[in-house]
């Protein structure tokens, strides 16, 4: 099983900074990963998919960088609504389809 | 517009049973991939089962095998998890989605619906 790692755990920025996310993976998965989106009380949003391609309506200032073992996921002028927990999924081996444990951002 | 709509959650005790429904409307049903995942109380995502358009291959993760069958209903376009031998540990919000077409990320999800297991 591929084991995603996230880091940090959980970050506080202000409006307009940058915030940078990271999903490692236990062994390389080439460019199988999506990052969603996950509002309190509300279900996961996809953000990302194949590393770095933006989902319908995700607007452009979230990107995704990164292939084989380490990747991440920039916002890069933070608004309000962005505070969320942000999860990275591997879709290289599976099953199972394993998920990062999240990285909560506050703003 | 996509929607997946959940329904069958509630309370059961440990042994028990439930049958979790995800009815969909808005994309032509039997061509997509569908899949579960679950999130236990103030936790992180688990992928628990998907079912191909075919409707015969179908994935489950290990904690769950011999216990959930998930299947489909191309004439209702919903998607079924039904689930036995109910563990304390499978209390989890559950949610359904849809898998997109290049199978590489879940690009619609419903709201999701509760399961409690508990004595």
């Amino acid at each position: 099983e591929i084991v995603l790692t996230q880091s940090p755990a959980a970050l506080s920025l202000s409006p307009g900074e940058r915030a940078t996310l990271s999903c490692r993976a236990s062994q390389s998965i080439n460019t199988y990963l999506a990052w969603y989106q996950q509002k309190p009380g509300q279900a996961p949003r996809l953000l990302m998919y194949d590393v770095s391609t933006r989902a319908t309506g995700i607007p452009a200032r979230f990107s995704g960088s990164g292939s084989g073992i380490d990747f991440t996921l920039t916002i890069s002028s933070l608004e309000p609504d962005d505070s969320a927990v942000y999860y990275c999924q591997q879709r290289y081996d599976w099953p199972p389809l394993t998920f990062g444990g999240g990285t909560k951002v506050e703003i | 517009e996509v929607q997946l709509v959940e329904s069958g959650g509630g309370l059961v005790q440990p042994g028990g049973s439930l049958r979790l429904s995800c009815e969909t409307f808005g994309f032509s049903f039997r061509n997509f991939w569908m899949t579960w995942v679950r999130q236990a109380p103030g936790k992180g995502l688990e992928w628990v089962a998907n079912i191909k358009a075919d409707g015969i291959e179908k994935h489950y993760v290990d904690s769950v095998k011999g216990r959930f069958s998930i299947s489909r209903d191309d004439a209702t376009a919903s998607v079924f998890l039904d689930m036995t031998n109910l563990r304390v540990d499978d209390t989890a919000v559950y949610y359904c989605a849809r898998e997109r077409e290049g199978y590489d990320s879940s690009d619609y999800w419903g709201r999701g619906t509760l399961v409690t297991v508990s004595s």
